[in-house]
């Protein structure tokens, strides 16, 4: 079964780091780009950026470049996001998506159940 | 980077047909033809609906277009159906290699 399949939800004190995985299953791992997009309680979809999968190269939208990065074990078909300095404005739902087949640019055809993340004191 | 811009909301009977509009800049809807559209319903993940413009992915009613005119995208929804209310989010690749996702609307079948 095609399928993208997310770790569960956290809550973590402002200024700690965060770790989501994202267990890919049901087509081959180095085929598609994965994105990572967020929404925030009530608000609308934000793209935070996109990992190749067969060389690791990274693209992150601009406000979270220097606090996201994105890794993959093509050995577990799984992604990795991982967020650092932790702020109160970071909670929310975290969702990876899959590109569709193609390039950078493919739409996103498959995507995970999202995982909640709460930052509080 | 600013959001494409949506309406808030949008409402029709069932039946009717409703147009969402996504208003962009030169950078982004404006030199892409790689513009797609999302539905997400509450408490759900988001489901592609409409890629390249005006492309449906297999399974996706054909009640469903899309199409592009200058720094503007617009999603058809015709013969609207009671299941047919939800967010809807355009988004587009910029001329920046990332992705905009628009504001979002809010569908409402009365």
């Amino acid at each position: 079964q095609v399928q993208l399949v997310q770790s569960g939800a956290e809550m973590k004190r402002p200024g700690a780091s965060l770790r989501v995985s994202c267990q890919t299953s049901g087509y081959t791992f180095t085929s598609n780009y994965m994105h990572w997009v967020r929404q925030a309680p009530g608000q609308g979809l934000e793209w935070m950026g996109r990992i190749d999968p067969k060389r690791g190269d990274t693209k992150y939208a601009r406000r979270f470049e220097g606090r996201v990065a994105f890794t993959r074990s093509t050995s577990l078909n799984t992604f990795y996001m991982d967020v650092s300095r932790l702020r109160s404005e970071d909670t929310a739902i975290y969702y990876c998506a899959r590109g569709q087949l193609g390039g950078r640019e493919s739409p996103l055809d498959l995507w995970g159940q999202g995982t909640l993340l709460t930052v509080s004191t | 980077q600013s959001a494409l811009t949506q309406p808030a909301s949008v409402s029709g009977s069932i039946g009717q047909s409703i147009t969402i509009s996504c208003s962009g800049t030169r950078g982004d809807i404006g030199s892409s033809n790689f513009v797609s559209w999302y539905q997400q319903s509450p408490g759900k993940a988001p489901k592609l609906l409409i890629y390249n413009v005006y492309s449906r992915p297999s399974g996706v009613s054909p009640r469903f277009s899309g199409s592009k005119s200058g720094r503007t995208a617009s999603l058809t929804i015709s013969g609207l159906q009671t299941e047919d209310e939800a967010d809807y989010y355009c988004n587009s690749y910029t001329d920046d290699n990332t992705f905009l996702f628009g504001t979002g609307t809010k569908v409402t079948v009365l």
